[in-house]
């Protein structure tokens, strides 16, 4: 069974801060990696993904994220936070066995607070 | 490219009625993927659809569910006899292959009274 913990349920930033959400992961197999980022009322947005190659993922409006396979972690992360960053972030795990995906497994999601 | 749709995205229910969520997938898209979204579990797998196959039905609860992925037309997750514990969001992704890079819809949010 695969699963993702976020151990943050908030986390509050200032603006113009650096910004990190956690993320550490379970899964056996090769893990593929996601962050997606959830406005009020909206749908989640993919923010970005690791499926093999470098360890630093670059993806949406400024995002990073590093994956660390000792650790089992893939934390997010962003060098200057803005207010509108403000949101709901979930990470998701997914196993490709080769015989077709497991379903994505999501965080229970970090609450991100930036304050101006 | 519309991305993936789905409808309604409100939809209010009595307790003992039927409930029907569409999904269009993205245009090239024949992978679709139902998720549920409850306030204290954060997201949870439901099933995993190819065109006229359910790959894996591993996270549908066992009653009153069911899905569908027709040859022509939307995905279908259909939810007999609805109950208060089925009010929550419901989202739809679709991807062009199993591995990901999946788009969600906006969700649809069922509330049974």
């Amino acid at each position: 069974a695969q699963s993702v913990a976020q151990p943050e349920d908030q986390v509050n930033v200032a603006e113009g801060n650096p910004l990190t959400v956690k993320c550490t992961y379970s899964v056996s197999g090769n893990p593929y990696l996601f962050w997606y980022v959830q406005y009020p009322n909206r749908g989640l947005q993919f923010l970005l993904k690791y499926i093999t190659g470098d360890n630093l993922v670059k993806g949406s409006y400024g995002f990073e994220a590093e994956f660390n396979k000792s650790q089992t972690s893939f934390h997010l992360k962003k060098p200057s936070a803005l207010v509108s960053d403000s949101a709901l972030y979930f990470c998701a795990v997914s196993s490709y066995s080769g015989g077709g995906a497991d379903g994505l497994t999501f965080g229970k999601g970090t609450h991100l607070i930036i304050q101006p | 490219n519309a991305g993936v749709m789905q409808n309604p995205r409100h939809l209010v229910r009595r307790r003992g009625q039927e409930a029907r969520l569409r999904c269009s997938p993205m245009k090239g898209h024949s992978h679709v993927y139902w998720y549920r979204q409850l306030p204290e579990e954060g997201l949870k797998f439901m099933v995993y659809l190819q065109k006229e196959n359910i790959i894996d039905e591993s996270g549908m609860p066992k009653e009153r569910f069911s899905a569908e992925f027709p040859k022509e037309g939307p995905s279908i997750l259909r939810i007999q006899q609805v109950v208060r514990g089925d009010s929550a969001a419901y989202f739809c992704a679709s991807s062009p292959d199993e591995i990901g890079g999946y788009t969600f819809g906006s969700g649809t949010r069922l509330t049974v009274v």
